[in-house]
Order: structure tokens, then C-alpha cells, then sequence
């Protein structure tokens, strides 16, 4: 089945970048939706179709997708960017949804 | 507004089993393909189960496959999962999730419904 993977965490400080890498096989092929997760709340969509933001999503949040790299790009972080960040593909070969293993994304 | 409303979550022995309901409102549930997402305590994300808007089409992840069962009735906007041959690595909080029309991404989730398989 396909795997994405992503670091468990990563951090930065306030007004710097994140980057957060989601590596699946040809991953660049696919379509990667991201979603934030804050604790005790369900996760929300930040980025469809590799860069794409749904109403309401500032513009610091931006994507790409190339190779076996996704990468979801925070600019100017803020404190309330702290959450855990999950990538998400649909696998058409298995009929299966598949998230990455989400990050933990820490502002120092 | 789009209102997901899950229930049924619980505590449950090993091998016993549980029926979520997820009550959808603020949308034309009948249009929209829906799914089943669940996270173990401290873990990541896990796709459980998908079913298209008509219920025609059903898919499932394979550590769920036999033992759930995914439905819906769109005459009471609801969407269902029954639960059966419970484990304890089940144990986690479900979410009823709708899926962006015509897309392969969750655009509303529910606030989910904690399931516990202990003895």
C-alpha cells in the first residue's frame, strides 16, 4: 500500500519559515491535500491540490509537490501555528485514502 | 452552515461491537460522497471507510475490512458505521468526514466520537 512520510516534528521561530516535507513514491504524480490539527479539535483543510487555499486560510500557507516531495511552506509563523500538520492523497491503485504520519510543528 | 454530528462512541469489551451515527445538516447530504476517519490516542490520522453519495460504491481500509460496515440514509441525512469483532487497537476517536464535491479531500469533519475496546 502507499506510504507517505513526514517528520515528526520540526521547529521555528516566530516570523520564520516552516517547511514541512510529506515523501510518498512519485508523490508528484498525485493531487496532496494538507490539514492542520489542533489539540482536542478535528482537523482542518489548509491546502488542496498541492497549493490550492480554501477560503479563509491565510496566504502564508502555500505548497508544492515534485518527485517523491510534498512540501507544505508556513511563512511568517505565528504561535498559533502550533498544531500537528498531516498530508492526505487518494491511492487510485488501492481505492484507499492515505495520510502521512503527520508533523508536529513547535513555535519556539 | 455544514453541521457533522457524530454519536454512538463508547466503551466496549474486545469482540463486541458498536454502531457510530453521524447526523449531517447545512448541506444536501444526498449529493455528497462521505467517509470514516479515526486517530488513536496520540497517533496520526487513518482513513477507516468511504461511501459514495448513492451508497453504490464502498471502500475500505484493510485493518477494517470484514469487520466494518459503512452506510447511509439519505432520507435522514446520516451516515453509519457498524462495528463488529471489536479490538483494542480500534480504540481511538472516529470522525465522520464530507468529502469536497467531485474532489479526493475532507472539506468538513465532526468534532468526533471516542470508541474504547477494553476489558
Amino acid at each position: 500500500s502507499y506510504v507517505l512520510t513526514q517528520p515528526p516534528s520540526v521547529s521555528v521561530a516566530p516570523g520564520k519559515t516552516a517547511r514541512i516535507p510529506c515523501g510518498g513514491n512519485n508523490i508528484g504524480t498525485k493531487s496532496v491535500h494538507w490539514y492542520q490539527q489542533k489539540p482536542g479539535q478535528a482537523p482542518v483543510l489548509v491546502i488542496s491540490y498541492d497549493n490550492d487555499r480554501p477560503s479563509g486560510i491565510p496566504e502564508r500557507f502555500s505548497g508544492s509537490n515534485s518527485g517523491n516531495t510534498a512540501t507544505l511552506t508556513i511563512s511568517r509563523v505565528e504561535a498559533g501555528d502550533e498544531a500537528d500538520y498531516y498530508c492526505q492523497v487518494w491511492d487510485s491503485s488501492s481505492d484507499h485514502y492515505v495520510f502521512g504520519t503527520g508533523t508536529k510543528v513547535t513555535v519556539l | 452552515e455544514v453541521q457533522l454530528v457524530e454519536s454512538g462512541g463508547g466503551l466496549v469489551q474486545p469482540g463486541g461491537s458498536l454502531r457510530l451515527s453521524c447526523a449531517a445538516s447545512g448541506f444536501s447530504f444526498s449529493s455528497y460522497e462521505m467517509n470514516w476517519v479515526r486517530q488513536a490516542p496520540g497517533k496520526g490520522l487513518e482513513w477507516v471507510s468511504y461511501i459514495s453519495s448513492r451508497g453504490s460504491t464502498i471502500y475500505y481500509a484493510d485493518s477494517v475490512k470484514g469487520r466494518f460496515t459503512i452506510s447511509r440514509d439519505n432520507a435522514k441525512n446520516s451516515l453509519y458505521l457498524q462495528m463488529n469483532s471489536l479490538r483494542a487497537e480500534d480504540t481511538a476517536v472516529y470522525y465522520c468526514a464530507r468529502e469536497a464535491s467531485a474532489k479526493d479531500y475532507f472539506d468538513y469533519w465532526g468534532q468526533g466520537t471516542p470508541v474504547t475496546v477494553s476489558s
